[in-house]
């Protein structure tokens, strides 16, 4: 079945350190891949997407490239903020299905 | 998009109870999702619910444990029936409106002694 596999966490950096959360999955045929994020005390948000290979979703200085060849779909940013500081979720949705899969969430601390 | 209420966002009950969750949306949508995050652990789809459909279970759950109302196309309830430690979960609920990804309420926090 398909299946998301993340980076363990926590997560701790510094401010304006880079930030790479890996997420590799499994799945049939071609996927759309997601990036959520969830700060505290509030619902998951979509962060980014991407939906076909090589596509690159991006989004408040996140992001992914969907990589067929490695089955990846790794968050990426450049110089992260305190207030980038949540939990991080990648999923998969097959193609014609409404479900989500979603791997286990990496939280990230920022310390100033 | 979509704003999505929870109710009640967090409870603690006692063994062998029910807790209804109320989910409500602030738009029409066909499309209603609730889903379960054990601790630690990920987002696992508990069911899907259709307006004027019954829902559809996902392997694992069962609709004696979690019958699921979805009267109209703004509202949906959950329910965890006969309630033991092991339910402890946040419960979430989304909605996926036409052309549109997933949009996901605040959750439920529940805590079962």
């Amino acid at each position: 079945g398909n299946s998301v596999t993340q980076m363990e966490g926590p997560v701790t950096l510094s401010e304006e350190a880079f930030l790479t959360i890996n997420c590799t999955y499994t799945a049939t045929g071609y996927p759309s891949l997601f990036w959520y994020v969830q700060y505290p005390g509030e619902g998951l948000q979509l962060l980014l997407k991407a939906t076909k290979a090589d596509d690159k979703g991006s989004n408040k200085g996140f992001e992914a490239t969907y990589r067929k060849e490695t089955t990846s779909f790794h968050l990426e940013k450049g110089s992260v903020q305190v207030s980038d500081s949540a939990v991080y979720f990648c999923a998969l949705r097959s193609r014609g299905a409404q479900k989500l899969v979603f791997g286990q969430g990496t939280r990230l601390t920022i310390n100033p | 998009s979509a704003v999505i209420s929870q109710k009640p966002s967090r409870d603690i009950c006692q063994r062998g109870t029910s807790l209804t969750i109320q989910c409500q949306v602030d738009s029409q949508v066909t499309m209603m999702f609730w889903y379960r995050q054990q601790p630690g652990q990920s987002l696992t789809l508990i069911a899907t619910a259709n307006q004027g459909s019954e829902a559809t279970y996902e392997s694992g759950f069962v609709i004696d444990k979690f019958p699921i109302s979805r009267p109209n196309l703004t509202f949906s309830t959950l329910t965890v029936s006969n309630m033991s430690p092991e339910d402890s979960s946040i419960y979430l609920c989304s909605v996926e409106p036409p052309g549109n990804e997933q949009f996901f309420g605040p959750g439920t926090r529940l805590t079962v002694l």
